[in-house]
């Protein structure tokens, strides 16, 4: 079974300020890892996604994210915060077999003080 | 080349009503997978359809059922809607069942009375 775990329902950080976003998952076997953002009434919006190459991944609009088999982990950064930045953020799992659904964490509220 | 939509945006029903939402597909797509975000949450995989036929479903009852028509356009369809049947449902597509971005749309606002 797959799984993610998102940290943190809420996470508050200042204009230009690193972004941090946790998400760890349980996968039986190997996991493909994606990162989607989502705006007020709107749908999701793919960041990045891990598919087994490089271990850190760039997506849009500065993020990137890095794959830790050893900790189980995919945190979402960004090295400075843009007021644009506040959503929604999900992290979610899926595997390279069968129908390629997404298992989805419960998200993390991002707010940016200007 | 156009997104993925779905209709209506918003939706009003009552408990034990049926409901029918729709997704067009993106241009070229030929998977679409349907999603439940009940308010607060990440969304739930209900099912997906591949060239017309099921392929994969989540955790949600025979109630919840779908199509998928030759032109790769699907419909959600829920009998006997719940009260926890309040939910944006989201659709996505993508080309083939690999791991292949997934495009989602707007999503459509129920609310269930």
């Amino acid at each position: 079974a797959q799984s993610v775990t998102q940290l943190g329902s809420h996470v508050s950080v200042s204009e230009g300020a690193l972004v941090l976003l946790r998400c760890n998952y349980s996968s039986s076997v190997p996991p493909y890892l994606f990162w989607y953002v989502q705006y007020p009434n709107q749908g999701l919006q793919l960041l990045l996604k891990y598919t087994s190459a490089a271990t850190l991944v760039k997506g849009i609009n500065g993020f990137e994210a890095e794959f830790k088999k050893s900790e189980t982990s995919f945190h979402l950064t960004k090295p400075s915060a843009h007021m644009s930045d506040a959503a929604e953020y999900f992290c979610a799992v899926s595997v390279r077999t069968g129908a390629n659904n997404l298992f989805f964490g419960t998200g993390t509220r991002l707010t940016v003080i200007p | 080349e156009t997104g993925v939509t779905q209709s209506p945006t918003h939706l009003i029903k009552t408990r034990g009503q049926q409901v029918t939402l729709r997704c067009s597909s993106q241009s070229g797509h030929n998977t679409v997978s349907w999603y439940q975000q009940a308010l607060g949450q990440g969304p739930q995989f209900i099912f997906q359809y591949y060239r017309e036929e099921e392929n994969g479903r989540g955790n949600f009852p025979p109630r919840f059922s779908g199509l998928q028509f030759p032109n790769y356009s699907s419909e959600l369809n829920v009998n006997a809607l719940e009260l926890d049947d309040s939910a944006l449902y989201l659709c996505a597509s993508s080309l083939g069942t690999g791991i292949n971005e997934q495009f989602f749309g707007p999503g459509t606002r129920l609310t269930v009375l």
